[in-house]
């Protein structure tokens, strides 16, 4: 059964700090997407990574994925309070006909 | 990217009432949607697969004559929450695949019940 696990749940940082969030997943998987959502609002999709060693930026953002780890994280460079919400990472498999399974998701908060 | 819409954005009704939710997709055809549930502070539940022209398929203790769907094209797909209760307030998203089993999603209905 393919489980995601996202750690931390929940990270308070000041503006200019560097942090990770990690997202492992239990087995295979063919597509590994990052989300962003904001309070009362619906996902906003951030990136998605389709193969080892893959690495995606945009902005102060910055995925990478491991599938031989089953690892993926979030890098956040210089965060600004812009960038406060809840994130999201999910996976889909051929074998579950490519339905989402989602990690609980991190809450950031950047305090200016 | 592609665009799905959701309509009403918000409702709220009184108890016992039926609301019916509209996904669409504007600039692609969507032969499965998918319909999640979200409660504060938590993460996506998939409530059920719709797929245009057959039964939706729904998950494990998500009751499919309270939640009735129907996918009657391959751009609208629609949730009816029957004789809605407090307990069905939540936060409801669709999703649509286009077809490189993407999903992208919908803004979204807030639905409370009274």
């Amino acid at each position: 059964e393919l489980k995601v696990e996202q750690n931390p749940l929940f990270l308070s940082m000041q503006e200019g700090k560097n942090y990770t969030i990690y997202c492992n997943y239990s087995t295979t998987s063919d597509r590994l997407y990052w989300y962003r959502q904001d309070p009362g609002k619906s996902l906003e999709s951030l990136f998605v990574l389709l193969s080892n060693g893959a690495v995606k930026q945009e902005g102060r953002l910055m995925a990478s994925l491991d599938t031989k780890a089953r690892l993926s994280t979030l890098h956040i460079t210089a965060a600004v309070h812009d960038l406060s919400a809840t994130y999201f990472c999910a996976v889909d498999h051929r074998d579950s006909n490519y339905q989402l399974i989602w990690g609980a998701g991190t809450k950031l908060i950047i305090k200016p | 990217g592609a665009v799905v819409s959701q309509h009403p954005s918000r409702v709220i009704c009184k108890s016992g009432t039926s609301v019916k939710i509209e996904c669409r997709s504007l600039d692609f055809q969507a032969t499965t949607m998918f319909w999640y549930r979200q409660f504060p502070k938590k993460s996506l539940m998939l409530m059920a697969t719709s797929n245009e022209g057959s039964k939706a398929t729904y998950e494990q203790g998500v009751e499919k004559d309270k939640f009735l769907i129907n996918h009657a094209s391959l751009t609208l797909s629609t949730l009816t929450v029957t004789s809605a209760h407090p307990e069905d307030s939540s936060f409801y998203i669709c999703s649509a695949r286009d077809r490189r089993w993407t999903q992208y999603f919908g803004p979204g209905t807030r639905l409370t019940v009274l």
